[in-house]
């Protein structure tokens, strides 16, 4: 079975700011990960996946996260975090064709 | 590349009335379909999957003669939430997984906001 927990339902972060959210997750297998954004009445969009390559993987919008096997983490940060960075972070795992699990989710909200 | 879209966006129907909603992979084939539902403030919960050209497979807790899923062609599925009620308002959105992807990556659509009067 797979799982993923994400510390954190709102983390607020000032503009400039480091962002860092967390992601740990629970696989029978080796995992597929993936961190969406949601903006407001909007649908997902990928940010980025780990898929068995390198272990930092970059994504859009300056995004990027590492994946640590020996912690079962799949952390996402942003070096300096920007008003448009304001949403709804969601972690998912999949594995061989298995259905996505997804995290809660993680509202990050940027002050001015 | 990987634009999955839905339509409608938004939908407003009264309690006892069909409502279809549309999911389209618009630049990729998709062997597999998924619809969620998503409530205020909470995560997605997946309802169903659909392979195209088969019978979907329904999550637990999921009516399958309430909510009809149609996957007719590899760029099309369809959901249709049959007699809706207020309880079924809520946000639903589809995601696909492309043919050629061999990793799993789903590509979400824009979502539909169903509102049951």
């Amino acid at each position: 079975a797979q799982s993923v927990t994400q510390l954190g339902s709102h983390v607020s972060v000032s503009e400039g700011a480091l962002v860092l959210l967390r992601c740990n997750y629970s696989s029978s297998v080796p995992p597929y990960l993936f961190w969406y954004v949601q903006y407001p009445n909007q649908g997902l969009q990928l940010l980025l996946k780990y898929t068995s390559a390198a272990t930092l993987v970059k994504g859009i919008n300056g995004f990027e996260a590492e994946f640590k096997k020996s912690e079962t983490s799949f952390h996402l940060t942003k070096p300096s975090a920007h008003m448009s960075d304001a949403a709804e972070y969601f972690c998912a795992v999949s594995g061989y064709g298995q259905n996505f699990v997804f995290g809660p989710g993680t509202r990050l909200s940027v002050l001015p | 590349g990987a634009v999955v879209s839905q339509h409608p966006s938004w939908v407003i129907c009264k309690s006892g009335t069909s409502v279809k909603i549309e999911c389209r992979s618009l630049d990729f084939q998709a062997t597999t379909m998924f619809w969620y539902r998503q409530f205020p403030k909470q995560s997605l919960m997946l309802m169903a999957t659909s392979n195209e050209g088969s019978k979907a497979t329904y999550e637990q807790g999921v009516e399958k003669d309430k909510f009809l899923i149609n996957h007719a062609s590899l760029t099309l599925s369809t959901l249709t939430v049959t007699s809706a009620h207020p309880e079924d308002s809520s946000f639903y959105i589809c995601s696909a997984r492309a043919l050629a992807e061999v990793t799993d990556t789903q590509y979400f659509g824009p979502g539909t906001r169903l509102t049951v009067l």
